[in-house]
């Protein structure tokens, strides 16, 4: 079965600092990687993907994600962040990316002046 | 454009009570997707709509819950009997036969 980890809970950065947030899969085939962010009362915004290709991925907001099969790890990456990044990251895997998706259980975001 | 709707934003019910979600996905979009989101236990997957194909309903809690989707657009999901543990955000997805799922702002069910 298909599972995500993403180990930290809760992250604190200060604006303008560098951002790196984890996730780890386990998937028996090539996956189909997605990370996704919520802000409180909003549904979930696709932030990038990875499917087949390159694996250093760029998305939206200046966020960037690299895919490690070695490692069965999807980090998200943005070299400075603002305060309004701050909000809920979610990383999901799925198969060819149209079914249903395993959500981590989130890190939360905040960021300080 | 218009993204995915869903109605009621928010829904307070008594314990016992069935209810009704709807989803009104992305024009176009071929696939269907109901979510449960509470503390605790995170996202999980409910139920998968593709086209005419047989729904996908491996993530469904229990027999109470149950969900259709209408000449291949709207969706409505039915929670009969509610309980406590119900209490949470359903959001629904859409997306196209070979895409990424799109979110609606989901419906937050508050059991009393």
């Amino acid at each position: 079965a298909q599972s995500v980890t993403q180990p930290d809970i809760h992250i604190t950065v200060s604006e303008g600092a560098s951002l790196e947030l984890r996730c780890n899969y386990s998937y028996g085939a090539t996956p189909y990687l997605f990370w996704y962010v919520q802000s409180p009362g909003q549904g979930l915004q696709l932030l990038l993907k990875y499917f087949s290709g390159d694996t250093l991925v760029q998305g939206i907001k200046g966020f960037e994600a690299e895919f490690k099969r070695s490692q069965s790890s999807f980090n998200l990456r943005k070299p400075s962040v603002h305060w309004s990044d701050a909000a809920e990251y979610f990383c999901a895997v799925g198969a060819r990316g149209n079914e249903k998706l395993t959500f981590g259980t989130g890190t939360r975001l905040t960021i300080i002046p | 454009g218009a993204g995915v709707s869903q109605s009621p934003s928010n829904k307070v019910t008594e314990k016992g009570k069935d209810v009704e979600l709807r989803c009104d996905p992305i024009s176009g979009h071929t696939a269907l997707y109901w979510y449960r989101q509470s503390l605790g236990q995170g996202l999980e997957f409910l139920i998968y709509f593709q086209g005419n194909s047989a729904p996908d309903k491996s993530g469904l809690p229990s027999d109470r819950f149950s969900a259709e989707r209408t000449g291949g657009s709207v969706s409505t999901l039915t929670i009969q009997r509610t309980q406590q543990e119900d209490s949470a955000v359903y959001l629904c997805a859409s997306s196209p036969e070979w895409g990424s799922q799109h979110f609606g702002d989901g419906t937050r069910l508050s059991i009393l």
